[in-house]
């Protein structure tokens, strides 16, 4: 079954550094998320993408953040100038058109220190 | 503003059935999720509800009344390996648009 491939699994980064996300998504989708959870937390959106653009941000996705999908296959998020607060669990999900079924990846725990 | 609201927690004993309500109250509605997620892992997709009513999908089942704003996810047989939190989510304008979570239910199965 196809899947959504996030790297790395698991980033430990200091407080001000930039760091990139990566994720690759199903071939044949074309809306694509990025969600995060703080442990112990809610899975909240952060931004959806469409057609080579953002189409919704959430407030936490502030001039920290960008997406980018470079070569037509990755999908990334950058966070500029990392914060102790930035750590959690981020999700990359995508889904077809005319589907319902969203799937995620399997993640990128960040760590700032 | 959006409000999902479900319990924190629940146990339940390997064999039985467990429901789990959610109640919502979105500005706009398009359809609810049930997402099943294991500690440290992934989201992983059980059910979309848009209609009214129940659909059933082997042990799992998935009711919405959208005039009252209302989910339940109901597991039968529970397995051991059902120990997870289940997250229910909305999204509201259409299929695409993002999904909002609620905080989710820690659910215990007990041997």
């Amino acid at each position: 079954e196809p899947e959504v491939t996030q790297t790395p699994s698991h980033q430990v980064t200091q407080m001000g550094q930039e760091v990139i996300l990566r994720c690759v998504p199903i071939s044949n989708h074309l809306y694509f998320y990025w969600y995060r959870q703080i442990l112990g937390q809610k899975v909240e959106f952060l931004v959806s993408f469409y057609n080579n653009e953002i189409s919704e941000k959430s407030e936490i996705f502030d001039d920290q953040f960008s997406v980018e999908r470079p070569d037509g296959s990755n999908f990334t998020l950058k966070i500029r100038s990392t914060k102790l607060e930035d750590s959690a669990m981020y999700f990359c999900a995508s889904h077809p058109p005319l589907s319902n079924g969203y799937t995620f990846g399997s993640g990128t725990r960040l760590t700032v220190v | 503003g959006q409000n999902i609201d479900q319990p924190t927690e629940m146990t339940a004993t390997e064999g039985a059935i467990v429901q789990i309500n959610c109640t919502y109250q979105t500005s706009g509605f398009n359809g609810l999720f049930w997402y099943q997620q294991h500690a440290g892992e992934a989201p992983t997709f059980l059910s979309y509800n848009v209609l009214d009513g129940l659909e059933e999908k082997g042990r799992f089942s998935s009711f919405l009344s959208r005039s009252k704003g209302y989910s339940y996810l109901l597991l039968k047989e529970l397995q051991m390996k059902d120990s997870a939190s289940y997250l229910c989510a909305v999204n509201r304008m259409n299929r695409d648009d993002k999904i909002i979570f609620g905080k989710g239910t820690r659910l215990h199965i007990l041997p």
